[in-house]
């Protein structure tokens, strides 16, 4: 079974400065997709950014970007010029290629992202 | 298009309690999702459906059940609720878009049990 690890449960940041939240997953499959997502206080699940396991080229949406080490099953989330509004609880989520798996999301247990004015 | 609803948003049970949640889209999604959210513990699977008339369970399910209505519903039942239900609860449908399967969520449940 796929696990996916976020071993840090709070950052801080200070705004417009850069931060970079971990995670890191466990697969024993060659395909399959990454993603961050969003939680603001309004508990709405927001998609950030998506990786494809066979994209060497990292992801970028914007201010987010990834580190996608496959090799090393790490896949970081990099936030530039932080704002207010980015304060959140961010997921790292795995979803396997296989389409009998049914395109579950298996989720790490989340960081918590404070943004300092 | 109001994307993934669920109702209610907010819910105290009492032990032993039954209650339905339920879930809708209008996105026309075949696959659609149950998870629960726990402090510390992030989202976890309870059921999902992959298509109208299958159900399968996830990783949590024991305690619940489901039901996909139709197409377009998908509801959690808890047939006899017990304080370890506690928690946020999510519903999901997913579709085919941009090279890749994305989920939408749906704003949460709120399922206290006392």
């Amino acid at each position: 079974a796929q696990t996916v690890t976020q071993s840090q449960p709070e950052m801080s940041v200070q705004e417009a400065e850069t931060v970079t939240l971990s995670c890191t997953y466990d697969t024993s499959e060659s395909d399959y997709y990454l993603f961050w997502y969003k939680q603001p206080p309004s508990r709405q699940m927001i998609l950030v950014i998506r990786q494809e396991a066979y994209k060497q080229q990292n992801a970028t949406e914007n201010r987010f970007s990834v580190n996608f080490q496959k090799a090393a099953k790490s896949f970081s989330l990099k936030i530039s010029d932080s704002q207010l509004g980015d304060a959140a609880m961010y997921f790292c989520a795995y979803r396997s290629s296989f389409m009998e798996y049914g395109n579950k999301l298996v989720f790490g247990a989340g960081t918590i992202l404070r943004v300092k004015s | 298009n109001a994307g993934v609803t669920q109702t209610p948003k907010f819910q105290v049970l009492k032990t032993g309690q039954s209650m339905t949640l339920q879930c809708a889209q209008d996105m026309n999604h075949n696959s659609m999702y149950w998870y629960r959210q726990d402090p510390g513990m992030g989202l976890r699977l309870i059921y999902y459906s992959a298509s109208e008339g299958t159900t399968d369970k996830g990783e949590v399910p024991n305690g619940y059940n489901v039901s996909r209505l139709n197409k377009r519903e998908f509801s959690l039942r808890l047939e006899s609720a017990a304080p370890s239900q506690t928690s946020v609860y999510f519903c999901a449908s997913s579709a085919y878009s941009g090279g890749s399967y994305e989920q939408y969520f749906g704003p949460g449940t709120r399922l206290t049990v006392t």
